[in-house]
């Protein structure tokens, strides 16, 4: 069964809201878990690292004022996509390593920013 | 710069016929491999992890390592149209957390 959730599956905002995403890790408890965005026919963009209790750790050309990253506990990151506009809209995925080695994926959200 | 290299495909294989994908990767302090399954609109889902030299098979999947050639391939036997998907490579460099890079997947296609 699934050892990662994200919330919610699907979302349709208007632009200029904000959106918020949870990622869980369901069975384990994860100190870093990651987030990525995949266009359409495209690979997965590794966005930032969620490390629990301190800042996330953002790649490079990732606003990090736009996309906020709070890992509040063991089990929980989220990602807020502040002030989103219609080049936010993607698929969001979030992962996480499990026994500090194999990385499971959540299902992902998609956005949509109308 | 860390990279992982795949051939994008599309790898088009019969029905019941073998398809292998291959993946080659620049870091030599890398540690840890992964096989990942991308489906259409959907996540990655891991299907295969290595981590020695060798072979190591799970059900119609194996996973072959060679770190003096820098290389990681899959082999998925009688191959079924359900395995139609995009298959991504995964390497973990030891030295960066947790954090994976990823090749640019292979697509493949079987046909019936």
């Amino acid at each position: 069964g699934a050892v990662v959730s994200q919330h919610p599956s699907w979302v349709i905002c208007k632009s200029g809201t904000s959106v918020k995403i949870e990622c869980r890790s369901l069975d384990f408890q994860a100190t870093t878990m990651f987030w990525y965005r995949q266009f359409p026919k495209q690979s997965l963009m590794l966005m930032a690292t969620s490390n629990e209790g301190s800042k996330a750790t953002y790649e490079q050309g990732v606003e990090k004022d736009k996309f906020l990253i709070n890992h509040a506990s063991l089990t929980l990151s989220t990602l807020t996509v502040t002030s989103a506009h219609p080049e936010d809209s993607s698929f969001y995925i979030c992962s996480a390593p499990r026994g500090g080695r194999e990385q499971y994926f959540g299902p992902g959200t998609r956005l949509t920013v109308t | 710069q860390k990279e992982v290299e795949q051939n994008s495909g599309p790898l088009s294989v019969p029905e019941g016929a073998i398809a292998s994908l291959n993946c080659t990767y620049s870091d030599r302090g890398s540690q840890s491999f992964f096989w990942y399954r991308q489906y259409s609109g959907k996540s990655p889902e891991l299907i295969m992890s290595i981590y020695s030299n060798g072979d190591k098979e799970d059900g119609r999947f194996t996973a072959q390592l060679n770190k003096a050639s820098q290389y990681v391939s899959l082999l998925i036997r009688d191959s079924q149209p359900s395995d139609s998907a995009t298959y991504l490579c995964a390497v973990n460099a030891g030295n960066a957390g947790n954090m994976l890079t990823f090749g640019g997947g292979t697509r493949l296609m079987v046909k019936p």
